[in-house]
């Protein structure tokens, strides 16, 4: 079945680091895919998202590009601020008709020190 | 201002009791899922409907049961069945179609349960 693996954290980076979250996936044919964050004790929020192989979703400064050569949809942000310190979570959804749940990777938990 | 409202944010049960979650929206969404987040394990999808009156397993179904008797609401049940049911709990909601990818699911603020 469809399935999202992406990079362990914790991540820890100084202000205006250059933050990257791997996340590959396992999927048939060409599944959309998602950037989700998440503030503490908060639910989640789209981050950005991509439905097709070359598209680049950005927000926030955050970019991710759809590689379907490699399965992969990297999070990349230039310089991070401490407000980006979150959980952040890769997700796929699948290309069957009418089903629109998604799969979600385990999660990074990333920290911004100022 | 539209959304997913979960209640309560916080909810203790002894061990052996069921417990009720509440999850309603009015974005008028036909779709609505719950997940389970644990730490360091993600999100894990609990059970999901697509239109009233009708649900669905999700991954991790066991223990749980719900409803959807109106298209605005969603409530989940932890039963005492359920092994180890201390957790976090995400309802979301999701319009469907509306073009590539179909839209994204919008998420509640989450209700943390304790049971001891």
């Amino acid at each position: 079945g469809d399935s999202v693996t992406q990079m362990e954290g914790p991540v820890t980076l100084s202000e205006e680091a250059f933050l990257t979250i791997n996340c590959t996936y396992t999927a048939t044919g060409y599944p959309s895919l998602f950037w989700y964050v998440q503030y503490p004790g908060e639910g989640l929020q789209l981050l950005l998202k991509a439905t097709k192989a070359d598209d680049k979703g950005s927000n926030k400064g955050f970019e991710a590009t759809y590689r379907k050569e490699t399965t992969s949809f990297h999070l990349e942000k230039g310089s991070v601020q401490v407000s980006d310190s979150a959980v952040y979570f890769c997700a796929l959804r699948g290309v069957v008709a009418n089903d629109y749940k998604l799969s979600f990777g385990a999660g990074t938990t990333v920290t911004v020190r100022a | 201002d539209g959304g997913i409202t979960q209640s309560p944010k916080y909810l203790f049960r002894k061990e052996g009791q069921n417990v009720t979650l509440s999850c309603e929206q009015n974005l008028n969404h036909d779709a609505m899922y719950w997940y389970r987040q644990d730490p360091g394990q993600g999100l894990r999808l609990i059970y999901y409907s697509q239109i009233v009156n009708d649900f669905q397993k999700g991954d991790i179904a066991e223990g749980y049961s719900v409803s959807r008797e109106k298209k605005e609401s969603f409530p989940l049940t932890v039963t005492s069945a359920q092994k180890n049911p201390t957790a976090f709990y995400l309802c979301a909601s999701t319009m469907g179609g509306q073009g590539p990818g179909g839209s994204p699911l919008h998420f509640g603020n989450g209700t943390r349960l304790t049971v001891t």
